[in-house]
């Protein structure tokens, strides 16, 4: 079965500190990945997508992830972390033709001053 | 590009009544639509997919004449939820891909309902 999965529940790191949140997925083919970010009370903001070629991604603020086939991941990271980054991340997958998103069960990344 | 809009962002209502949710493509036509529903702390969950001029698609246990969705044009989907109850408040998030989208759905801010 086609799935989407973030290990990490919450995340606690410092501010200034090197960040990695997980995603893993499970699909026949190879998915089209995204990554997106929720602030309290707020919508979905994008911060970066996979659909093909370079492996390594690059998004808005600060923000990259790498597809790992043979791993089945697509772990987001950011260098150096901010107290504004705190939020509910999630992490999504699709396949070409059935366009309905799985989505993983989010991380939820504190920040310690 | 790929706006998404949500109206109302909002909205409280007493038990019993129902509440008409618009989700709008305001610069490409949207083929499909998608409405999720989030509890707090919660994941997305979808609930139904339109498409334009047919008839919803919803997910296994979603109650269909709970949850109206009518995709009239190509830039309007609405979800009305008929008698709601306390346990349908929720934060209800709607998506749009268009013919170009490929496979990348664009998401509304959300709309928080509140049933007393």
């Amino acid at each position: 079965a086609q799935s989407v999965t973030q290990p990490d529940i919450h995340i606690t790191v410092s501010e200034g500190a090197s960040l990695e949140l997980r995603c893993n997925y499970s699909y026949g083919a190879t998915p089209y990945l995204f990554w997106y970010v929720q602030s309290p009370g707020q919508g979905l903001q994008l911060l970066l997508k996979y659909f093909s070629g370079d492996t390594l991604v690059q998004g808005i603020k600060g923000f990259e992830a790498e597809f790992k086939r043979s791993q089945s991941s697509f772990n987001l990271r950011k260098p150096s972390v901010h107290w504004s980054d705190a939020a509910e991340y999630f992490c999504a997958g699709t396949t070409s033709g059935t366009y309905k998103y799985i989505f993983g069960t989010g991380t939820r990344l504190k920040v310690l001053a | 590009g790929a706006v998404v809009s949500q109206h109302p962002s909002r909205v409280i209502c007493k038990s019993g009544t129902s509440v008409k949710i618009e989700c709008r493509s305001l610069d490409f036509q949207a083929t499909t639509m998608f409405w999720y529903r989030q509890f707090p702390k919660q994941s997305l969950m979808l609930m139904a997919t339109s498409n334009e001029g047919s008839k919803a698609t919803y997910e296994q246990g979603v109650e269909k004449d709970k949850f109206l969705i009518n995709h009239a044009s190509l830039t309007l989907s609405t979800l009305t939820v008929t008698s709601a109850h306390p346990e349908d408040s929720s934060f209800y998030i709607c998506s749009a891909r268009g013919e170009r989208s490929y496979n990348e759905q664009f998401f509304g801010p959300g709309t928080r309902l509140t049933v007393l």
